[in-house]
């Protein structure tokens, strides 16, 4: 059964630093992959996507990941951090047509 | 365009209640999907539905029901309610189709059983 792991459950960093979010899944063929970020109190919002071609991948509010065959990874990073980028971040993979599987989360908290 | 909606926002049963949690979407999309939050377990899916008429189970199933008769409206129904169905309910929509899965979430509805 596939699977997505999100090593990290909370990350702090400092306004302005870099961000690396990891994810790793386990998926037997080339998967579809998602980010999603979630405020508090409010529905998921779809950062990127990756289907095929180029891995590296551009999304909304200057993130963009990185899939990795080799690793079966696929993590997100950000150059450099917001105050307004503080929030939960899901990865996911498209496992048989819509149906995603999700990761447990990571919690970005952010230090002005 | 509205989106997806939920109702209620904010819902407290007792053990046992029977309660339906509403979402409805007016982007017209084929597939629409019932997920529930808990902590660190990230979404789990628990119904979804590729169309009108046409429903099918996912990862929890057990305790819920669907139906779905019209393209806009996919009802989720707790029919005896337990207090491990305590969590935050996401409904979601998208098209279909193998490069699709941008799915767009409700609010989300925060449901409490005691």
């Amino acid at each position: 059964a596939q699977s997505v792991t999100q090593p990290d459950i909370h990350i702090t960093v400092s306004e302005g630093a870099s961000l690396e979010l990891r994810c790793n899944y386990s998926y037997g063929a080339t998967p579809y992959l998602f980010w999603y970020v979630q405020s508090p109190g409010q529905g998921l919002q779809l950062l990127l996507k990756y289907f095929s071609g180029d891995t590296l991948v551009q999304g909304i509010k200057g993130f963009e990941a990185e899939f990795k065959r080799s690793q079966s990874s696929f993590n997100l990073r950000k150059p450099s951090v917001h105050w307004s980028d503080a929030a939960e971040y899901f990865c996911a993979v498209d496992n048989a047509g819509n149906m995603l599987t999700f990761g447990g989360g990571t919690r970005l908290m952010v230090k002005p | 365009n509205a989106g997806v909606t939920q109702t209620p926002k904010f819902q407290v049963l007792k053990t046992g209640q029977s309660m339906t949690l509403q979402c409805a979407q007016d982007m017209n999309h084929e597939y629409m999907s019932w997920y529930r939050q808990d902590p660190g377990m990230g979404l789990r899916l628990i119904h979804y539905s590729v169309g009108a008429g046409i429903t099918d189970q996912g990862e929890v199933p057990n305790g819920y029901n669907v139906s779905r008769s019209t393209t806009e409206d996919f009802p989720l129904r707790l029919l005896s309610a337990a207090p491990s169905q305590t969590s935050v309910y996401f409904c979601a929509s998208s098209y279909l189709g193998p490069e699709s899965g941008e799915q767009y979430f409700g609010p989300g509805t925060r449901l409490t059983v005691t």
